[in-house]
């Protein structure tokens, strides 16, 4: 069955302690992964698009990685904004179609 | 350029009473995706549109939820007979297509008491 599990939770960090989080899955013949961020009370906000292994993605603080296995999204020097649940989703097959499936994301807080 | 809009955004209704919940899509996005949200859980999938194809409604719980898409745009998830386990926060999203990544409205939150 395909799934994606993200790792930590939650995660506390100070600003400008660099940090990385974890999103692993096992989907066959995978059609992308997904990173969003979701602030309280707001939809998600998509952020990076991955397709193959050893491709990245930037944008400001934050560089999305993809291995066949896992991705990472990494945050560099982090600031109080940066404190939001961070998502990611691959699309599973379903009757012909592609299903994006989430996992249960990442709180991050940072503290100033 | 408008994003994805949902009506209400906040719904407070009592155990047995029907809901509906709108979706307005992003113009021009073929694809439409329902999920729900309940508190501390993910993202779950309800019901996704593609164009005039069939619904995909392998993500409805139960036959008490339905869904429709009206013209290829607005859509409407309506919940008869309530619960209390209903209570969840529903999200849309609209693609430009198939795979593509996801735009999100803000969310109807149900309350059902």
């Amino acid at each position: 069955e395909d799934q994606v599990t993200q790792s930590p939770e939650a995660l506390r960090l100070q600003e400008g302690e660099s940090s990385s989080l974890n999103c692993s899955y096992t989907v066959s013949g995978l059609r992308g992964l997904f990173w969003y961020r979701q602030d309280p009370g707001k939809g998600p906000e998509f952020l990076f698009t991955l397709y193959s292994a050893g491709e990245e993605k930037e944008k400001e603080r934050l560089k999305a990685t993809l291995t066949k296995k896992e991705s990472f999204l990494h945050i560099t020097a982090p600031k109080p904004e940066d404190s939001a649940t961070y998502l990611c989703a691959v699309p599973r097959s379903s009757g012909g179609s592609y299903i994006p499936t989430f996992g249960r994301g990442t709180s991050l807080i940072v503290h100033p | 350029g408008a994003g994805v809009s949902q009506s209400p955004s906040n719904k407070v209704t009592e155990k047995g009473k029907d809901v509906e919940l709108r979706c307005d899509p992003i113009s021009g996005h073929t694809a439409l995706y329902w999920y729900r949200q309940s508190l501390g859980q993910g993202l779950e999938f309800l019901i996704y549109f593609q164009g005039n194809s069939a619904p995909d409604k392998s993500g409805l719980p139960s036959d008490r939820f339905s869904a429709e898409r009206t013209g290829g745009s607005v859509s409407t998830l309506t919940i008869q007979r309530t619960q209390q386990e209903d209570s969840a926060v529903y999200l849309c999203a609209s693609s430009p297509k198939i795979s593509g990544e996801l735009f999100f409205g803000e969310g109807s939150r149900l309350t059902v008491l």
